[in-house]
């Protein structure tokens, strides 16, 4: 079956250190996101690409990076320069054109040692 | 900007009562609108969608009329179920190809039998 997975899915990270989430899909999607959720804001835009190599900002992209080498990955990289990073990861793709729905993976929770 | 508004939860029923979630929003341009569900511990389901004003999305028995008027989108279902416990989310899509989603905060919804 089709879908997005994400791993791993808990995550523990060390006061400055890295840590890469990774989000792939066999969907055939252009379009991957991140978003960041936290309880009671809802879901933030972190990070989005529509084609390989290449990404944008989203509303909260400082402390975070990411790559788009292959259309089907998308990994974010939670920096140490984020200084809040324990938060529900949820990694999305869409096909590019209007009013097409976005899929998600079943996310990732990060959490401070 | 671009936002969407939704009522304030937690919303606690019991089973077989009628449900309201209400959801608002403000947008330029011609919005796609959805509504996503979260059960605990997982990522975000499609539940439904519209694409153009007076649109009535419908699913599992929930559904949703896009109404340009009111610029609203109110989620309803006839008859809840203790199983229907979870967390809805608003969200819209502008018609640009590849923009990521703007959510609401989420309404948890706690059914009991």
């Amino acid at each position: 079956d089709g879908g997005i997975t994400q791993s791993p899915k808990y995550l523990f990270r060390k006061e400055g250190q890295n840590v890469t989430l990774s989000c792939e899909q066999n969907l055939n999607h252009d379009a991957m996101y991140w978003y960041r959720q936290d309880p009671g804001q809802g879901l933030r835009l972190i990070y989005y690409s529509q084609i390989v190599n290449d990404f944008q900002k989203g509303d909260i992209a400082e402390g975070y990076s990411v790559s788009r080498e292959k259309k089907e990955s998308f990994p974010l990289t939670v920096t140490s320069a984020q200084k809040n990073p324990t938060a529900f990861y949820l990694c999305a793709s869409t096909l590019l054109g209007s009013n097409q729905p976005q899929h998600f993976g079943d996310g990732t929770r990060l959490s401070i040692l | 900007g671009d936002s969407v508004t939704q009522m304030e939860g937690p919303v606690t029923l019991s089973e077989e009562a009628f449900l309201t979630i209400n959801c608002t929003y403000t947008a330029t341009g011609y919005p796609s609108l959805f509504w996503y569900v979260q059960y605990p511990g997982e990522g975000l389901q499609l539940l439904l969608k519209a694409t153009k004003a007076d649109d009535k999305g419908s699913n599992k028995g929930f559904e949703a009329t896009y109404r340009k008027e009111t610029t609203s989108f109110h989620l309803e279902k006839g008859s809840v179920q203790v199983s229907d416990s979870a967390v809805y989310f608003c969200a819209l899509s502008v018609t640009q190809a590849g923009t990521a989603l703007i959510f609401g905060k989420g309404t948890t919804l706690s059914v009991s039998s």
